[in-house]
């Protein structure tokens, strides 16, 4: 069956560290992936896209990489920041669904200063 | 500029009761979609729209019904309440030609 996972567990780590969330998936083509972040009580927020021709894209202190072999995208935040704490979605699209996407069940990350 | 608003916030219904979830975007797009979120198991999508007078089911549709007349409204009616349909539900939006989603806040739905 198809299936998208994350970390399981929630992630802890110090102020100033790099935070690195894994998103596997299995039996899918995804046409892209995307990243999210959830705040308690609020809806998704959009942060970065990557389509399966791109190894890797960047925004500010965010970095995602998408390996089609492995099917595994990794989402990385440098100099991470207590503010950085919330929980982050993956999200796949496939072709020809009509931009219905796939969520992840999503990792909680805690930035302790 | 509003960006999708969705009422109402919290809801309490008893099993068997019927309700609307309301759900508006201010931005003209094409594209709308609802999603339940449940603890441990990410967001599944019920409903979606491509444009006005077109819907067709996600994941987990069974029990939920969607029309879509304007570009604006994408209301999520619950038929006949039950229990497993106590969860979190979110309404999202996108320009057709563009993947990234723009969600509400939720609302809140438990049924007794």
């Amino acid at each position: 069956s198809q299936k998208i996972e994350q970390n399981s567990e929630a992630l802890n780590i110090q102020e100033g560290k790099t935070a690195t969330l894994t998103c596997n998936y299995t039996n899918y083509s995804p046409a892209y992936l995307q990243w999210y972040r959830q705040d308690p009580g609020r809806g998704p927020v959009f942060l970065l896209l990557i389509r399966e021709n791109e190894k890797e894209k960047r925004k500010e202190r965010l970095k995602v990489t998408f390996d089609t072999t492995l099917k595994q995208s990794l989402f990385h935040i440098t100099a991470s920041q207590p503010a950085d704490s919330a929980t982050y979605l993956c999200a796949l699209s496939i072709y020809n669904q009509g931009g219905k996407l796939i969520f992840g069940q999503g990792t909680e990350l805690s930035v302790k200063p | 500029n509003a960006g999708v608003t969705q009422t109402p916030k919290f809801q309490v219904l008893k099993t068997g009761q019927s309700m609307t979830l309301q759900c508006a975007q201010d931005m003209n797009h094409e594209y709308m979609s609802w999603y339940r979120q449940d603890p441990g198991m990410g967001l599944r999508l019920i409903h979606y729209s491509v444009g006005a007078g077109i819907t067709d089911q996600g994941e987990v549709p069974n029990g939920y019904n969607v029309s879509r007349s304007t570009t604006e409204d994408f209301p999520l009616r619950l038929l006949s309440a039950a229990p497993s349909q106590t969860s979190v539900y979110f309404c999202a939006s996108s320009p057709l030609g563009e993947e990234k989603l723009f969600f509400g806040s939720g609302t809140q739905l438990s049924v007794l």
